[in-house]
């Protein structure tokens, strides 16, 4: 079955403890994406990535970094975690196919919380 | 750079009422459009999009939205809720070239009672 999955689903962690939020794609993708979801804020993008090796700055970046050693995954690190950071998270893949559309397909959603 | 504008964060309807939620969006050039649903505690499902061609496009649970590029708008409609439809929806632009990065808007809350 295609589909992006992310890990854990939930967390609780306190502010200053390293996590890193597991994402991985088994469509063979090359863009990959990871965003925020607040109240009210709808979703912002933090990061992407086009393929491996090339990662860039979305909307939302300070506080996170990414990587992407390999095509299917696309981990989002959190070094120092705050609690303005506490949200869902969602990772999100996609084909770069030659046509012009390709769907952007969503993970089912990290909840952080940063105590 | 392309934003959305989702007026209503909530829109409270009772069941087998017609809903419209409404979005606006501004870009300088041509752009894809989406709407999203979130259902409780699930991730996101892609609803309906208009590429190009026909401006009405319909998705298989009954909505539909139509494009309309005078008003920069892409309104989804819904003759008859069901209690199934309380979700949150979102709508988001994307440029029509390879760049693929989404533009959300904040979403609106659709709440029906029976």
């Amino acid at each position: 079955e295609a589909q992006v999955t992310q890990n854990p689903r939930y967390l609780i962690t306190v502010t200053g403890k390293k996590l890193t939020v597991t994402c991985s794609q088994n469509m063979n993708h090359e863009y990959m994406s990871w965003y925020r979801q607040d109240p009210g804020l709808g979703l912002r993008q933090i990061y992407y990535s086009m393929n491996v090796e090339v990662t860039d700055k979305g909307d939302v970046p300070e506080g996170y970094k990414v990587s992407r050693k390999e095509k299917r995954n696309f981990p989002l690190i959190l070094e120092s975690p705050s609690p303005n950071q506490t949200s869902l998270y969602f990772c999100a893949s996609s084909s770069r196919q030659a046509s012009s559309y390709n769907e952007q397909f969503f993970g089912p959603g990290t909840r952080l919380t940063v105590l | 750079a392309q934003s959305v504008t989702q007026l209503d964060s909530q829109v409270p309807v009772f069941e087998e009422a017609p809903v419209e939620l409404r979005c606006n969006y501004s870009s300088s050039v041509s752009v894809y459009l989406f709407w999203y649903v979130q259902y409780p505690n699930q991730g996101l499902q892609l609803l309906l999009k208009y590429l190009s061609g026909s401006t009405l496009v319909e998705s298989i649970n009954g909505f539909e939205a139509e494009f309309n590029k005078s008003q920069t708008s892409f309104h989804l409609r819904k003759p008859s809720v069901h209690i199934s439809d309380t979700a949150e929806y979102f709508c988001a632009v994307r440029l029509n070239t390879g760049f693929q990065k989404l533009v959300f808007g904040t979403g609106t809350r659709l709440l029906v009672s029976p």
